[in-house]
């Protein structure tokens, strides 16, 4: 059964800060990986997919990298505003998405 | 081109209850799947369909089921319902053909029950 565990479950930064968040998952045998996006009682957005063949994906400030045979992706954040506080959430797909917790993350101004 | 819309956006119901919820998904997306959100257990995958049929199943009791509709709109029903079913439905659509297609979710429906 695959499991996806996000670490840390929260992050608060001062605004222009780079940070990053992980994801770790249990069954290397993916599809794909992808980064979601979740503001207060909304729906998740899709921000970056990376699948099961490729090393990293981009889009603007963001940067995802995924290593499955240790089991990691991680999302990058460069130069932090604002406007990114949210939830952000990993989903492996094998098949069907199994989603992490998410990291709520807070950037102070 | 429209997202994916959910209706109602809240619900309140009591226990015994059964309740309907819709989702539209983008034109041109053959599947949809469902997820149910609560603060303590995350973000858990109930079904998907793809041209009417279910095509994956998560871990839930019976008393949760669904169904899409040849112009690919899904229903999905929970009947007798119980205190912990309160939670955010979610939908999601993508094409359906193939492995790696992002999800596009709706704003969800938010079930209270009492």
């Amino acid at each position: 059964k695959q499991e996806v565990t996000q670490i840390p479950a929260a992050l608060s930064v001062p605004e222009g800060e780079n940070l990053v968040l992980n994801c770790s998952f249990t069954d290397s045998a993916i599809y794909n990986l992808q980064w979601f996006r979740q503001d207060p009682g909304k729906g998740l957005t899709s921000l970056l997919l990376i699948q099961s063949s490729q090393r990293e994906q981009t889009s603007g400030r963001l940067n995802a990298s995924l290593d499955k045979s240790s089991g990691r992706s991680t999302l990058y954040i460069a130069a932090s505003q604002p406007g990114d506080s949210a939830t952000y959430l990993c989903a492996a797909d094998a098949g069907k998405s199994t989603f992490g917790d998410g990291t709520t993350l807070t950037v102070k101004p | 081109k429209a997202g994916v819309t959910q209706t109602p956006r809240y619900l309140i119901k009591t226990r015994g209850q059964q309740v309907t919820l819709s989702c539209s998904p983008i034109s041109g997306h053959r599947s949809v799947s469902w997820y149910q959100q609560t603060p303590g257990q995350g973000l858990q995958f109930l079904f998907e369909y793809f041209s009417e049929t279910q095509r994956n199943k998560g871990n839930f009791p019976g008393r949760f089921s669904g169904r899409q509709f040849s112009n690919s709109r899904s229903e999905m029903n929970v009947s007798t319902l119980e205190l912990g079913d309160s939670a955010l439905y979610l939908c999601a659509s993508s094409l359906g053909g193939q492995q790696n297609e992002k999800l596009f979710f709706g704003s969800g429906t938010q079930l209270s029950v009492l």
